[in-house]
């Protein structure tokens, strides 16, 4: 267990709809990141947050957005939902960014839309 | 392009046996790199890493990796492999402080 978690563990939902993944991150992780696991896209990363603030952003979609709250946890909006979204989404933790490189996953959030 | 490579996508070995996996990386500067696990229907365990010093690291489980500047690689080994290792395993290379740069994942199966 990495102390990371996440809610919902699955979720199925119809094209155009709109989801909200949450994710904890471990006591005294000040980063939080969202990666994207894919067949076909693999493992990418979508945004970095530290201490609230969004620190880096990777390839990810308009139509999603992510925020960082003041208790630290992070929820990941998915909007009008299209089929290609389908995938397990993770949340990772770390200390910050300047304080340890090591990132500690969540057990993923698995996206299912009909 | 800083890019990871797993040259390996399923690798197939006998439970006792000697494991190496194979990951190769493109990086301008001194890489941080990581190895990660992947169990079915799971999320991903940390192994080990290699930041700096010593170029063998060893990590959870009985693994080791070895990091080798002169041929940019960072294989995972395992001198003998349990039924229990079978799994998914990713090499991944920190780029900017922030984001992973995963490689494609070797799947390994591992039979009695």
């Amino acid at each position: 267990d990495s102390g990371v978690t996440q809610t919902p563990k699955h979720l199925i939902t119809a094209t155009g709809q709109r989801v909200t993944l949450r994710c904890s991150p471990r006591s005294g992780d000040l980063s939080v990141y969202w990666y994207q696991q894919s067949l076909d896209q693999g493992l990418q990363f979508l945004i970095q947050y530290y201490n609230g603030e969004e620190r880096a952003k990777g390839n990810i979609l308009e139509r999603f957005s992510a925020q960082q709250f003041p208790d630290l946890h992070s929820e990941l909006n998915l909007s009008s939902l299209e089929l290609g979204d389908s995938a397990l989404y993770f949340c990772a933790s770390s200390e910050g960014p300047t304080t340890s490189y090591e990132q500690y996953f969540g057990p993923g959030t698995r996206l299912t839309v009909t | 392009a800083q890019s990871v490579t797993q040259p390996d996508i399923h690798i197939t070995v006998s439970e006792g046996a000697s494991l190496e996996l194979r990951c190769n990386y493109s990086y301008g500067a001194t890489p941080y790199l990581f190895w990660y696990v992947q169990s079915p229907g799971q999320g991903l365990q940390l192994l080990l890493k290699y930041f700096s010093g010593d170029t063998l690291v060893q990590g959870i489980k009985g693994f080791e990796a070895e990091f080798k500047r002169s041929q940019s690689s960072f294989n995972l080994r395992k001198p003998s492999v349990h039924w229990s290792d079978a799994a998914e395993y990713f090499c991944a290379l920190l780029r900017n402080t922030d984001k992973l740069i995963f490689g494609t994942g070797t799947r390994l199966q591992v039979f009695p």
